[in-house]
């Protein structure tokens, strides 16, 4: 089992430009996840999807888009990038949300200059 | 607002010195509190989930404790592998997660 997978683990993006976050896992979670990791700071929910073509924001989800169109696959759209942007992405899956663990991939590193 | 915060921020051990980690919490209705180890570059690796007070869980030289306002995660003799970040999560009533921004430990042989 690969578990959670990420690409790329890094990347630099000038201001104003998009990319996509791919996130993939293999163990059939229905939950599916994805946090920011800034510095100093606890990891923050971007968005969440509870199934394919199920999705909610969370706490941090301006200039971020998502969809889940298999249960496999999560990916992460920025649009516009800007500096504030520049972070550690992880994506995270569980079985379920009930007081469950989450398996982490191993992260995006994003510089936006 | 949930809150976490973990104490101390970074923590300098030999190896053998054993020692403890704090994460205060306030949350409404405390559903599961987790302990996660991250090496760095990688993600975060699960450790203990804890549900209710008085409730204590081992694995090798780390040892999980609860009471209603804190957890604590001791580390006995550590080896310079147990060298992490290690970070508390709390889950409140309405399973939202909330993170501390961890404590990073460093064990020097």
């Amino acid at each position: 089992n690969a578990g959670v997978t990420q690409t790329p683990k890094f990347r630099i993006l000038k201001i104003g430009q998009s990319m996509t976050l791919q996130c993939a896992q293999d163990m059939n979670h229905n939950y599916m996840y994805w946090y920011r990791q800034d510095p100093g700071m606890g990891l923050k929910l971007i968005y969440y999807s509870v199934g394919a073509g199920i999705t909610d924001k969370g706490e941090v989800p301006n200039g971020y888009n998502v969809s889940r169109s298999t249960t496999e696959d999560f990916p992460l759209r920025l649009e516009l990038a800007a500096p504030s942007q520049t972070s550690v992405y992880f994506c995270a899956s569980s079985y379920r949300d009930r007081v469950e663990k989450l398996f982490f991939g191993s992260g995006t590193q994003l510089s936006v200059l | 607002e949930d809150q976490v915060t973990q104490s101390p921020e970074a923590l300098r051990l030999q190896e053998g010195e054993s020692s403890s980690l704090n994460c205060s919490y306030t949350v409404s209705g405390l559903r599961g509190l987790f302990w996660y180890r991250q090496d760095p570059g990688k993600g975060p690796e699960f450790l203990f989930t804890l549900y209710s007070a008085g409730e204590e869980k081992e694995k090798e030289r780390l040892k999980a404790t609860l009471t209603k306002k804190e957890s604590f995660l001791h580390i006995t003799a550590p080896k310079p592998e147990d060298s992490a970040t290690y970070l508390c999560a709390v889950q409140a009533r309405d399973y939202k997660l909330s993170f501390g921004a961890g404590t990073t430990v460093t064990v020097r042989a």
